[in-house]
């Protein structure tokens, strides 16, 4: 198996602009989760899926954040609009169950000037 | 509401010392439990875990973690420490959390290692 997938890797954008981010779980995995990481907050959950439902999204910053999973392979994670403060490398994740191991992907970097 | 500490932020130790990172949790029952681990520029890459039987489990790379109820622990060792393990180590703890289930990670302990 590939592992979990995410694009892009990098982003660099403009404040105000709409950033989409794009996870591809592993294949059979019922669970997904989104999390933030910077140096300041350190690793933040801020929504996790199961069955492609959003269970929890009390970690989502704001209203200008919002993730969706429209299938069992693919979620989505869009920020619009972006702001600096934004800037943080987001993982994606998923587990064969909520409370099972979960395995990360490499990560996208997003910088927002 | 469960919570987990690592109550160390940064540990330096030299090349072949033995290591122990601690990790503590507030939660009732017994939850799972697991360590990663985390390189520069990388996703967090799971260690070891806990869900129950023997309380000392074995997991990649040479390292080990015991659970200990009584002190609500689940402290990482490893008997000899490479240069390649300096990374941040996190500590995660999955239990049922109000309504659904839930998995918190703590704070993460800085590893370094002096040649």
């Amino acid at each position: 198996d590939a592992g979990v997938i995410q694009s892009p890797r990098h982003e660099v954008t403009e404040m105000g602009q709409e950033v989409t981010l794009r996870c591809k779980p592993i294949s059979g995995h019922n669970s997904l989760f989104w999390y933030r990481q910077t140096m300041m907050r350190g690793l933040e959950l801020l929504i996790y899926f199961n069955n492609n439902v959003p269970i929890d999204d009390s970690g989502m910053p704001e209203d200008r954040f919002s993730a969706k999973m429209p299938n069992a392979s693919f979620s989505t994670l869009k920020i619009q609009p972006s702001e600096p403060r934004d800037s943080a490398v987001y993982f994606c994740a998923s587990s064969p169950g909520v409370l099972l191991e979960q395995y990360f992907g490499p990560g996208t970097r997003l910088t927002v000037t | 509401a469960q919570s987990v500490t690592q109550p160390d932020i940064h540990i330096t130790v030299s090349e072949g010392a033995s290591l122990e990172l601690r990790c503590n949790y507030s939660y009732g029952a017994t939850p799972y439990l697991f360590w990663y681990v985390q390189s520069p520029g990388q996703g967090l890459q799971l260690l070891l875990k806990y869900f129950s039987g023997d309380t000392l489990v074995q997991g990649i790379k040479g390292f080990e973690a015991e659970f200990k109820r009584s002190q609500s622990s689940f402290n990482l060792r490893k008997p000899s420490v490479h240069w390649s393990d300096a990374a941040e180590y996190f500590c995660a703890v999955g239990a049922l959390e109000t309504s659904y289930d839930k998995v918190i990670f703590g704070p993460g302990t800085s590893l370094s290692v002096i040649p």
